[in-house]
């Protein structure tokens, strides 16, 4: 079982609409959870943490699910400006010895 | 200015030629790391090191070398270009992870190309 998986997509989206993606990690021992954003061509860029309890920023909510081994992101109302590729991250143990696992991304297309 | 910056942005080499990537970073950040991106591939990580003196490889360290010239300075050099090692260079630095979080900053990223 890979690490971090991710549904590749594409997910095509009209504008406005909700949209969600999830993601699994293999290690129980993980410890922190985080959500990029990728533009084509451009550096990941931190969207946002993943808490226990979950958080929200605006239109976008992020859970995560420890017993399941998963986590996953909402967006509400879709904006063009969305379009870009998710990435699922996960530090597979105590943040200060290891290094985060990238998942390989999904990618979010919306339209007009 | 930004604040993880890298230097080449584009290269095209040939085989068998030594390149070197340059990363800085002015975030003050101990912790300085190289990644490979591939299509369909994801984010691979080469060698991370978490100060100064400290160097560790990553999943896919061969045919890399780095060195940590200063708090700010990571670089990685191809001792001997091949062309599969064509892919897109990111260069990322996170804090000692002490403050509870280890959010990673990227560069621009270098494209190489190895003909």
């Amino acid at each position: 079982r890979k690490e971090v998986e991710q549904d590749p997509g594409p997910f095509n989206v009209p504008e406005g609409a909700t949209v969600a993606f999830n993601c699994t990690y293999s290690n129980s021992a993980s410890q922190s959870f985080f959500w990029y954003r990728q533009d084509c061509r451009k550096e990941p860029k931190l969207l946002m943490s993943v808490y226990s309890s979950g958080n929200e920023d605006g239109r976008f909510t992020a859970q995560l699910n420890r017993a399941s081994q998963y986590i996953s992101l909402l967006i509400r109302d879709s904006k063009l400006s969305d379009s870009a590729t998710y990435l699922c991250v996960v530090n597979p143990m105590n943040s200060g010895y290891s290094t985060l696992t990238f998942g390989k991304g999904t990618m979010l297309l919306v339209s007009p | 200015d930004a604040d993880v910056t890298q230097t080449p942005r584009n290269r095209i080499t040939k085989t068998g030629k030594r390149i070197m990537l340059e990363c800085s970073q002015t975030k003050g950040h101990d912790r300085m790391y190289w990644y490979r991106q591939d299509p369909g591939l994801g984010l691979r990580l080469i060698y991370y090191s978490f100060d100064v003196k400290d160097i560790n490889k990553g999943e896919i360290s061969d045919g890399y070398s780095v060195s940590r010239q200063a708090q700010a300075k990571f670089s990685l050099s191809l001792e001997s270009a091949i062309p599969n090692q064509t892919a897109l260079y990111f260069c990322a630095t996170s804090d000692d992870g002490t403050s509870g979080t280890d959010t990673q900053y990227f560069g621009p990223g270098t494209r190489l190309t190895v003909l």
